[in-house]
């Protein structure tokens, strides 16, 4: 069975910086390529960021471009996505989702990040 | 990048009604686009994917049509665990984006 377990999520102060993980089991994970959805408190559903399986291939929606960093350590089964300057607008529920033949099949419970002073 | 217009927002409908939700992209993505289904709290869930294909345990009630620029999403007789939120998300090119959702409530 699949299972992505999102971790890190918390309280930070504008300009703060903070990095939420993904664990990975169930699956090859150095097969498939990841990624990050988020979703702000009472809104829709929003892509961040896509990483392939060796990294090769790197994304990132133009909202969190140059202030987030998306990285993963295969040989750990784990997905990261590194946050800095965050602002407000960037609180919201942080989706690790799996990558099948280019179609997101798969999410984890998600995790809480919250930007306030 | 792709702009998703998912239509409609909200609708309220009873158990055993038929439903059919669009989604329109901006430029055609043949048919790589998938549907979801978010319940409160919860993760979303793939409902279908490659426009028409039905996700493995997925009702088959559930069926998704459409190609380029214009597709739909029907359940064919609503259930009580079907009320819940529906998006639209693209997969043709990166950014990947996502229609707005449609909220399925209980009339």
């Amino acid at each position: 069975e699949v299972q992505l377990v999102e971790s890190g999520g918390g309280l930070v102060k504008p300009g703060g910086s903070l990095r939420v993980s993904c664990a990975a089991s169930g699956f090859t994970f150095s097969s498939h390529s990841m990624n990050w959805v988020r979703q702000a408190p009472g809104k829709g559903l929003e892509w961040v960021s896509f990483i392939s399986s060796s990294s090769s291939y790197i994304y990132y929606a133009d909202l969190v471009k140059g202030r987030f960093t998306i990285s993963r350590d295969n040989a750990k089964n784990s997905l990261y996505l590194q946050m800095n300057s965050l602002r407000a607008e960037d609180t919201a529920v942080y989706y690790c989702a799996r990558d099948f033949n280019g179609i997101i099949t798969d999410w984890g419970q998600g995790t809480l990040v919250t930007v306030s002073s | 990048a792709i702009q998703m217009t998912q239509s409609p927002s909200s609708l309220s409908a009873s158990v055993g009604d038929r439903v059919t939700i669009t989604c329109r992209a901006s430029q055609g993505i043949r048919n790589d686009l998938g549907w979801y289904q978010q319940k409160p709290g919860k993760a979303p869930k793939l409902l279908i994917y490659a426009a028409s294909s039905l996700q493995s345990g997925v009702p088959s009630r559930f069926s998704g049509s459409g190609s380029g620029t214009d597709f739909t999403l029907t359940i064919s007789s609503l259930q009580p665990e079907d009320f819940a939120t529906y998006y639209c998300l693209q997969d043709y090119n990166y950014p990947l984006t996502f229609g707005q959702g449609t909220k399925v409530e209980i009339k």
